[in-house]
């Protein structure tokens, strides 16, 4: 079945350290986005990419950095420059350019310990 | 102003009733826009998508779009306690030719039995 995986679920950071969320996408979908969403709030777009080795910052971008070296997949690397990145972190694609609705991923639980 | 915005509630019904969730956007050129439903701890899950002016319909679902008032609104009839859930409205923005899907906050939906 075609779908969206992020991996992994629930993942701990230290401060001071990077970490890179993985998001893998076998619906040959051309973009993928990456969100962020604290308690209570809705989402904020982090960065978005509509074709490969091409991407864009979001609404929140300071901290962190993405690479799309495959259509397949869009990791999200949560830099140290990031000071409050406890977040629950969502990844979605599009078909196209469009103007169709995002399929999601199942989420990835950042906390930093 | 933000670009999409909604009542976060919670919004409490009657099990049976009909529930009412309303949105307002500021992007006057917005053509696309979607509801979605997420359960606490999980992913959104599109339920909805609305194009055109007036109603939509899918089962126990309406979507009405009046884009003249910049406004989306979601009916749920008969409401069960399994549609407790927030509803986050999205609309389709585009930026320097990229489209972008931006969410409100969410409505918190409670159906007591």
């Amino acid at each position: 079945d075609g779908g969206i995986t992020q991996s992994p679920k629930y993942l701990f950071r230290k401060e001071g350290q990077n970490v890179t969320l993985s998001c893998e996408q076998n619906l040959n979908h051309d973009a993928m986005y990456w969100y962020r969403q604290d308690p209570g709030q809705g989402l904020r777009l982090i960065y978005y990419s509509q074709i490969v080795n091409d991407f864009q910052k979001g609404d929140i971008a300071e901290g962190y950095s993405v690479s799309r070296e495959k259509k397949e997949s869009f990791p999200l690397t949560v830099t140290s420059a990031q000071k409050n990145p406890t977040a629950f972190y969502l990844c979605a694609s599009q078909r196209t350019n469009s103007g169709y609705g995002y399929t999601f991923g199942s989420g990835t639980r950042l906390t930093v310990v | 102003q933000k670009e999409v915005e909604q009542n976060s509630g919670p919004l409490s019904v009657p099990e049976g009733a009909i529930a009412s969730l309303n949105c307002t956007y500021s992007d006057r050129v917005s053509q696309s826009f979607f509801w979605y439903r997420q359960y606490s701890g999980k992913s959104p899950e599109l339920i909805m998508s609305i194009y055109s002016n007036g109603d939509k319909e899918d089962g126990r679902f309406t979507a009405q779009l009046n884009k003249a008032s910049q406004y989306v609104s979601l009916l749920i009839r008969d409401s069960q306690p399994s549609d407790s859930a927030t509803y986050l409205c999205a609309v389709i923005v585009n930026s320097g030719g990229y489209n972008k899907l931006i969410f409100g906050a969410g409505t918190r939906l409670a159906v007591h039995p």
